[in-house]
């Protein structure tokens, strides 16, 4: 059965930190993994990496899949109280077009 | 970004009653999909589609049942509400941004079954 595992569920922080959030997957047929951002509402997308494209960056946001083991992990540096969210991993399951998602991890950043 | 609306935003119902949720894209997009979001389990696929009256189930589709009889709209019907079924519902549609494939989700439904 294809599973995606966050860790870890939640975490606290004070701004201008760096977090890591991490993210293991076990999918047949690997396409791709992706991070999305949910505030309030809809979740938003982050990154998409393949095995083609390992490392993105966005602003303070970026992002390793890692080749050798079904690993990924999100990194935030100097963080802001606007990056509080949660943040959610998925990758496509059994190669299709449907994704499965981790259970996210909530970030809460404190002035 | 996608047109992608859900509707009703908020809906209370009654055990036992049917409820039927409404997902409305304006692009064309060939695969929609319908998730539950719940605090503990993350999202999870219900139901997805891949073409007109092309429908498939998902991990968590008993109780549920979707039609698909126009590109644009994706109805997720609850035959017979329960309360386990509280949950918020997400729409989702498989789109390309920047030559990259990534859901775009619609707002989300809320749903309380009472």
């Amino acid at each position: 059965e294809d599973k995606v595992v966050q860790s870890p569920l939640s975490l606290v922080v004070h701004e201008g930190d760096t977090v890591t959030l991490n993210c293991s997957y076990e999918v047949t047929n690997f396409r791709s993994l992706l991070w999305y951002k949910q505030e309030k509402k809809a979740p938003t997308f982050l990154f998409m990496l393949t095995s083609s494209g390992i490392e993105k960056k966005s602003g303070r946001l970026s992002s390793i899949l890692d080749k050798k083991e079904p690993f990924s992990i999100l990194n935030i540096t100097a963080t802001q109280t606007g990056d509080s969210a949660i943040y959610l991993c998925a990758s496509n399951q059994g190669g299709s077009e449907k994704l499965v998602f981790g259970k996210g991890t909530k970030l809460t950043v404190n002035p | 970004d996608a047109g992608i609306t859900q509707s009703p935003r908020h809906k209370v119902t009654e055990t036992g009653t049917p409820v039927t949720l409404r997902c409305h894209q304006t692009e064309n997009h060939r695969y929609m999909y319908w998730y539950r979001q719940d605090p503990g389990h993350g999202l999870r696929l219900i139901h997805y589609s891949y073409g007109v009256k092309d429908t498939d189930k998902g991990e968590v589709s008993d109780g549920y049942s979707v039609s698909r009889s126009k590109t644009e709209d994706f109805l997720l019907t609850l035959e017979s509400a329960t309360s386990s079924q509280t949950s918020v519902y997400f729409c989702a549609i498989n789109q390309v941004r920047d030559s990259v494939y990534g859901y775009t989700f619609g707002s989300g439904t809320r749903l309380t079954v009472v």
